[in-house]
């Protein structure tokens, strides 16, 4: 297993585009988290599966904002008509449900450029 | 979540031991102290956490006080790729392993 994985790493936009961004997760983790970090900032909270269902959202995860995991396994961010107050880091998350070690492992992220 | 306080940044020498303080005066009993990093460019990496013992991996060792009111973090012998942010997250082990995240102290390991 290669970890968390996400596509794109990178992505510029113009303003008003959307933007849909994929996070496979470590196979067997049924949990899955997004997060978005600005510059200088620690990551932030956006959203959380447990397998297919999203059980948690952030007040952050604006209606513009959209969070699937259709089959619990991969899942996609989509931002609609950007602003570019959305640049930033989208970093996903996967941990186990069960065993000794259920700490969450991060992927590299999606660095979004709204322009 | 108990709010954390840590230093914004510090520096330590290559080779020399790296302790990072974490303030988190208001943990409740139930909560875990956990430690992540980030090195440039990445996603944050898991270190270590624990309850009330001194816990210690083979990245590093947690220092707990017997109040839990703050914590140490230490990197044994501190190489260049040590050279990251540190979060502290104090945090309930229950439902999700969802993060609060703060700023972190940026660690620069000096050669």
């Amino acid at each position: 297993d290669t970890g968390v994985s996400q596509n794109p790493r990178h992505k510029i936009t113009k303003r008003g585009q959307n933007v849909t961004f994929r996070c496979d997760p470590i196979s067997e983790h049924n949990r899955l988290y997004w997060y978005r970090q600005t510059l200088g900032q620690g990551p932030e909270f956006l959203t959380y599966f447990q397998n297919e269902a999203q059980l948690e959202k952030s007040r952050l995860l604006s209606d513009r904002f959209s969070a699937e995991r259709p089959k619990g396994s991969f899942s996609t961010l989509e931002i609609q008509r950007t602003e570019q107050g959305d640049s930033a880091m989208y970093l996903c998350a996967s941990s186990p449900l069960y065993g000794v070690r259920t700490e969450a492992f991060f992927g590299q992220g999606t660095r979004l450029t709204v322009v | 979540d108990a709010k954390t306080t840590q230093p914004p940044s510090m520096d330590c020498a290559e080779g020399r031991a790296a302790n990072l303080p974490c303030n988190h005066s208001t943990i409740s009993g139930n909560e875990y102290v956990y430690w992540y990093r980030q090195i440039h460019s990445q996603g944050p990496q898991y270190i270590i956490h624990g309850l009330k013992n001194n816990e210690t991996n083979e990245m590093a060792s947690l220092i707990i006080t017997e109040d839990r009111k703050s914590s140490t973090l230490i990197l044994p012998h501190a190489t260049l790729r040590d050279t990251a942010v540190y979060y502290c997250i104090v945090r309930v082990v229950f439902g999700n392993e969802k993060l609060t995240f703060g700023t972190g102290t940026r660690l620069t390991i000096i050669p």
